[in-house]
């Protein structure tokens, strides 16, 4: 069974950096693609981007220019750093793996993490 | 940026059948799947590929197209199935969610 585990700080000051890794125990990150997804409390859910093991990332247009996905093939984790971070960046973190039917699913999510952005 | 439209809301009687619609240009070209999640949980795939459930999703749920627009429909609702529900599909290699759906089950 895939499992996945968010952590990183949950108070991150405004105009600094957001920083969390996501640990994949039950299954090989080397394979399928890997998200991260956040939740703004009582909102929607907002795609933030994906990663291939190999390093390939796609991030949305929206979040683009603040936004890295990296990958660490040897502990089995990949991470989100979102610069510049405002009020707006508050949320839940999720991440969660992709995989490919027709087109891609998540199918194993993360727990979430919760992440507040305060002086 | 492409978008997915959802009503914010869906009410049934338990017993009844919930029907929760998704529109979105050319929806019918980018095999939209759904998500429910539960107040304080992890969203939870129910439907992909048009119509399969992944193992554990009960037979209630199902999943169907009609041009434009993708339906979520639960047969037989359960007060377990309140929840939000989401959309998703994919429009140029970027994940696309709608703005989600509260089922409420009266």
């Amino acid at each position: 069974q895939v499992q996945l585990q968010e952590s990183g700080p949950r108070l991150v000051k405004p105009s600094e950096t957001l920083s969390l890794t996501c640990t994949v125990s039950g299954g090989s990150i080397r394979s399928h693609y890997w998200s991260w997804i956040r939740q703004p409390p009582g909102k929607g859910l907002e795609w933030i981007g994906y990663i291939y093991y190999i390093g390939n990332t796609n991030y949305n247009p929206s979040l683009k220019s603040r936004v890295t996905i990296s990958v660490d093939t040897s502990k089995n984790q990949f991470s989100l750093k979102l610069s510049s971070v405002t009020a707006a960046d508050a949320a839940v973190y999720y991440c969660a793996r992709a995989v490919a039917v027709t087109g891609y699913v998540f199918d194993y999510w993360g727990q979430g993490t919760l992440v507040a952005v305060s002086s | 940026s492409y978008e997915l439209t959802q009503p914010p809301s869906v009410s049934v009687s338990p017993g009844q059948t919930a029907s929760i619609t998704c529109s979105g240009d050319k929806l019918g070209e980018k095999y939209a799947c759904w998500y429910q999640q539960t107040p304080g949980q992890s969203p939870v795939l129910v439907i992909y590929q048009d119509n399969k459930r992944p193992s554990g999703i009960p037979e209630r749920f199902s999943g169907s197209y009609s041009e434009n627009t993708a339906t979520l429909t639960i047969t037989g609702t359960q007060p377990a199935d309140e929840a939000d529900y989401y959309c998703q599909a994919w429009d140029s290699s970027t994940a696309v969610f709608g703005g989600g759906t509260k089922l409420t089950v009266l």
